[in-house]
């Protein structure tokens, strides 16, 4: 696949851990952040949204938390398992125009071991 | 439900030559987003179209165009192909909620190879 890891943070873990991915955005007049998760060969797939008036956001096993003070994102992922596997990128809306021009950040590959 | 739709999926090129890719937007969506990503890159904005209308352009060649029809769909068209121009293409949707969170849905890609 495209992300084949030669270039990306790994973050290796055990099936049923908990897995914590970071993320460091650029622009602190951004007030919206996606993380996505792009398995190999295959597009990005949205995750879990946050905006910049929210610190923390929950989903389903994910996690959102959002530091403005030092721009940092992370994503939490509960029981993580091997389906999880992939790529995860954080992406901050950018957008001169009012609508929402995205700027991916450096992805993390996360590898779970059964 | 309904996703993104990109055509077509793999296309393999000569230097020089000019390849067109195909979006079809999820209904309902009137904005789409161009991006190209590189192996082991994160995934680069190229341009995007609101109602037909350009919005945003980022890090898209000159030898590079697209347009948005009247049902949506965008083309992007690559002209004088290079070697570099070797990535995958991803078209991304939106409703269009300007000034709200408006999540891009992504498609699957166009994998372009230049020879």
């Amino acid at each position: 696949g495209e992300n084949v890891g030669l270039h990306l943070p790994t973050l290796s873990v055990q099936e049923g851990d908990n897995s914590i991915i970071n993320c460091a955005y650029s622009n602190s007049a951004s007030d919206y952040f996606i993380w996505y998760k792009q398995e190999s060969g295959k597009g990005p797939q949205f995750i879990i949204d946050i905006r910049s008036n929210m610190d923390k956001r929950q989903g389903q096993r994910v996690t959102v938390l959002l530091n403005k003070t030092v721009k940092h994102l992370s994503l939490q992922i509960a029981a993580t398992q091997p389906g999880d596997s992939a790529v995860y990128f954080c992406a901050e809306n950018k957008g001169n125009s009012g609508y929402s021009t995205l700027t991916f950040g450096k992805g993390t590959m996360l590898l779970v071991s059964p | 439900a309904a996703g993104v739709i990109q055509s077509p999926r793999h296309l393999i090129k000569e230097k020089r030559e000019t390849a067109t890719l195909k979006c079809y937007p999820i209904p309902r969506h009137d904005t789409v987003y161009w991006y190209q990503q590189g192996p082991g890159q994160d995934p680069q904005f190229l341009i995007s179209f609101y109602e037909k209308m350009q919005s945003d352009k980022g890090s898209i060649p000159d030898r590079f165009s697209a347009q948005q029809f009247s049902d949506y769909h965008s083309e992007l068209n690559m002209s004088s192909l290079e070697l570099g121009d070797s990535a995958l293409y991803f078209c991304a949707s939106s409703l269009g909620l300007a000034g709200q969170e408006d999540t891009q849905y992504f498609g699957p890609g166009t994998r372009l190879t230049v020879l």
